[in-house]
């Protein structure tokens, strides 16, 4: 199975500060179609995971453009450029190349 | 647009079979672009993904190697809905369980809204 490794576990942002989180994956996410199937979750207090970014770095209906997804292979990155009080949660990466898919453990969002 | 509704009994018994089901609207379970599946969350093993169905001109099946012996997903197109059927439990299978839809991706765009289980005599 491929492990998907996420850092930090936990930060605390001031409002209109950036975050980032990195994420990083036991094998090459980078199919033959050029894609790297890794997708970002964010899952608010007491709500189901909803997708934030898809196949790396795309933007999912209605996630704001302060969030950003790069990277490629086995390192990829979230960017929220200017963090919001609504944006607290806790987010994970989860692969999509094979099955299984599996998750990142989770980076906590906390506001200062 | 698309919503999953789950539902099912909150507590089941050390080796009984839990039982979860899914109703899907706004999407077919057939459908030829997506895939149905559920996935379990617990403070212990986080988000694990637990297996999917899909249809594409016939059904196919993928289970998580840790509850493959154990593991059913079906699709019953007459109600529109979704089941997980998962043996002889422990509490170790105490978890939120989530079935979700994805895309061609494999991406999650819709999930259900989370069954809590505690396996506990």
């Amino acid at each position: 199975d491929i492990v998907m490794t996420q850092s930090p576990v936990s930060l605390s942002v001031t409002p209109g500060e950036p975050a980032s989180i990195s994420c990083r994956s036991s094998q090459s996410l980078l199919y033959s179609d050029g894609n790297n199937y890794l997708d970002w979750y964010l899952q608010k207090p007491g709500q189901s995971p909803q997708v934030l970014i898809y196949m790396n770095s795309n933007r999912a209906s209605g996630v704001p453009d302060r969030f950003s997804g790069s990277g490629s292979g086995t390192e990829f990155t979230l960017k929220i450029s200017r963090v919001e009080p609504e944006d607290v949660g806790v987010y994970f990466c989860m692969h999509a190349l094979e099955v299984p898919l599996t998750f990142g453990g989770g980076t906590k969002l906390e506001i200062k | 647009q698309v919503q999953l509704q789950q539902s099912g009994p909150g507590l089941v018994k050390p080796s009984q079979t839990l039982s979860l089901t899914c109703v899907i609207s706004g999407d077919s379970v057939s459908s030829n672009i997506a895939a149905w599946s559920w996935i379990r969350q617990s403070p212990s093993r986080g988000l694990e993904w637990l297996g999917r169905t899909y249809y594409r001109s016939k059904w196919y099946s993928d289970y998580a190697v840790s509850v493959k012996s154990r593991i059913t997903i079906n699709a019953d197109t007459s109600k529109n809905q979704l089941s997980l059927h998962l043996s002889s439990v422990t509490p170790e299978d105490t978890a939120v369980y989530y079935c979700a839809r994805a895309r061609t991706s494999g991406t999650y765009d819709h999930w259900g809204q989370g069954s809590p289980v505690t396996v506990s005599s």
